[in-house]
């Protein structure tokens, strides 16, 4: 499978703990977006990274999320204290060009905080 | 702030019954609109991408249509496999460096055989 692919899918997390979601880009894009699909809401952008370097991080809270997309390996979201409102669906998506709208999707890693 | 608002939320149809599902937007300067369809328990899978008022793309049984205001995607005698929720999005050529797409919540699209 020569997708974007995410894990882990599912993740269950008590309030106050860290969650860490992995996302591979297709290979050969270097450029990847996480957004965040809350139930009944729709998808909402939270970062834009390039290999090493953070473009746009202006959808993500201050607080308690960070993301990074090392030189090797894959990109990873990372959300610390977890509070039940982090529950949702995180997607990553990759493209090979700048600023394009035109993503491949993960399937999504589906975070429940309880 | 960019807004995308999608009607109806939700549309159930017969097997070969066309219909139209509506993306309206604002945008403080438009650098494309796209439309992508998702199925239950996957990511989005993107369709197409429209630029600038009247412009149209087809792909199979799909048909988007673009003007200032809003975006319409045709579906022409739809079949079950058709069956998702198809969500629109825009990007704005703010050069803010909000490189981010801001989605609609999407039309739930049912066909029933």
């Amino acid at each position: 499978n020569a997708g974007v692919m995410q894990n882990p899918r599912h993740l269950v997390r008590r309030r106050g703990q860290e969650a860490r979601l992995r996302c591979s880009p297709v290979k050969g894009h270097s450029h990847v977006y996480w957004y965040r699909q809350l139930p009944e809401e729709g998808l909402k952008f939270m970062v834009y990274l390039q290999k090493e370097n953070i473009i746009d991080e202006s959808g993500m809270p201050k607080e308690r999320f960070s993301a990074e997309f090392p030189k090797e390996g894959p990109s990873i979201l990372r959300i610390q204290q977890v509070v039940r409102g982090d529950s949702a669906a995180y997607f990553c998506a990759s493209s090979t060009q700048l600023n394009t709208g035109e993503l491949f999707f993960g399937e999504g890693s589906r975070l429940t905080v309880l | 702030e960019d807004q995308v608002t999608q009607s109806p939320e939700a549309l159930r149809l017969q097997e070969g019954e066309s219909s139209s599902l509506n993306c309206s937007y604002t945008v403080s300067g438009l650098r494309g609109l796209f439309w992508y369809r998702q199925d239950p328990g996957k990511g989005p899978e993107f369709l197409f991408t429209l630029y600038s008022a009247g412009e149209e793309k087809e792909k199979e049984r799909l048909k988007a249509t673009l003007t200032k205001k809003e975006s319409f995607l045709h579906i022409t005698a739809p079949k079950p496999e058709d069956s998702a929720t198809y969500l629109c999005a825009v990007q704005a050529s703010s050069g803010g460096g909000a490189d981010g797409l801001t989605f609609g919540k999407g039309t739930h699209l049912i066909i029933q055989p």
